[in-house]
């Protein structure tokens, strides 16, 4: 069993640039959320899917961060321009839906400059 | 979700039983206990929930309190790889689509050699 795979794990870029994390989410969950973890705020959702819809992107920072789902076994969260208070680790995570556990990634350590 | 208290942090001696505890004293009726851990570095792992019986798997037991105001996760033979923040989440069980988990700040247990 692979798990919930990110990519990549590490990610230091400048700021303006765009960034793109990219999840897979084990075979057969059929919900993803993306959180974001810093010092200051701690774990925060940014968004979920169920069966690659959107369901609630209300904790998405502002427009500068977008999520997409557009199958079952792939999802992106960009950020374009990045700025440094963007730097944090993004954890994905997947559930089997009915059921309420979610299996976390190793998550992706992004630094902008 | 019902808000959950825990102490920010406790030690425990390898091979002791480690017991942590979490009060959720506007728990409601439908809402379940679930407890995740976050080793340093790595994402959040799920470890048990229950709704008002005690529960036990391989990891560890799950307390919880007649009045289910309070809940105590227990260890019961610490190993240094314990090590982690442990969090206690209360959220209605949801029999349909999956929903988000909202972190508080947890406790960070240390095990001692």
């Amino acid at each position: 069993d692979a798990g919930v795979i990110q990519s990549p794990r590490h990610e230091v870029t400048e700021m303006g640039q765009e960034v793109t994390l990219r999840c897979k989410p084990i075979s057969g969950h059929n919900s993803l959320f993306w959180y974001r973890q810093t010092m200051m705020r701690g774990l925060e959702l940014l968004i979920y899917f169920n069966n690659n819809v959107p369901i609630d992107d209300s904790g998405m920072p502002e427009d500068r961060f977008s999520a997409k789902m557009p199958n079952a076994s792939f999802s992106t969260l960009k950020i374009q321009p990045s700025e440094p208070r963007d730097s944090a680790v993004y954890f994905c995570a997947s559930s089997p839906g009915r059921k309420e556990t979610q299996y976390f990634g190793p998550g992706t350590r992004l630094l902008v400059l | 979700d019902a808000k959950t208290t825990q102490p920010p942090s406790m030690d425990c001696a390898e091979g002791r039983a480690a017991n942590l505890p979490c009060n959720h004293s506007t728990i409601s009726g439908n809402e379940y206990v679930y407890w995740y851990r976050q080793i340093h570095s790595q994402g959040p792992q799920y470890i048990i929930h229950g709704l008002k019986n005690n529960e036990t798997n391989e990891m560890a037991s799950l307390i919880i309190t007649e009045d289910r105001k309070s809940s105590t996760l227990i260890l019961p033979h610490a190993t240094l790889r314990d090590t982690a923040v442990y969090y206690c989440i209360v959220r209605p069980f949801s029999s349909g689509s999956a929903r988000q988990l909202t972190f508080g700040s947890g406790t960070q247990l240390t095990v001692l050699p």
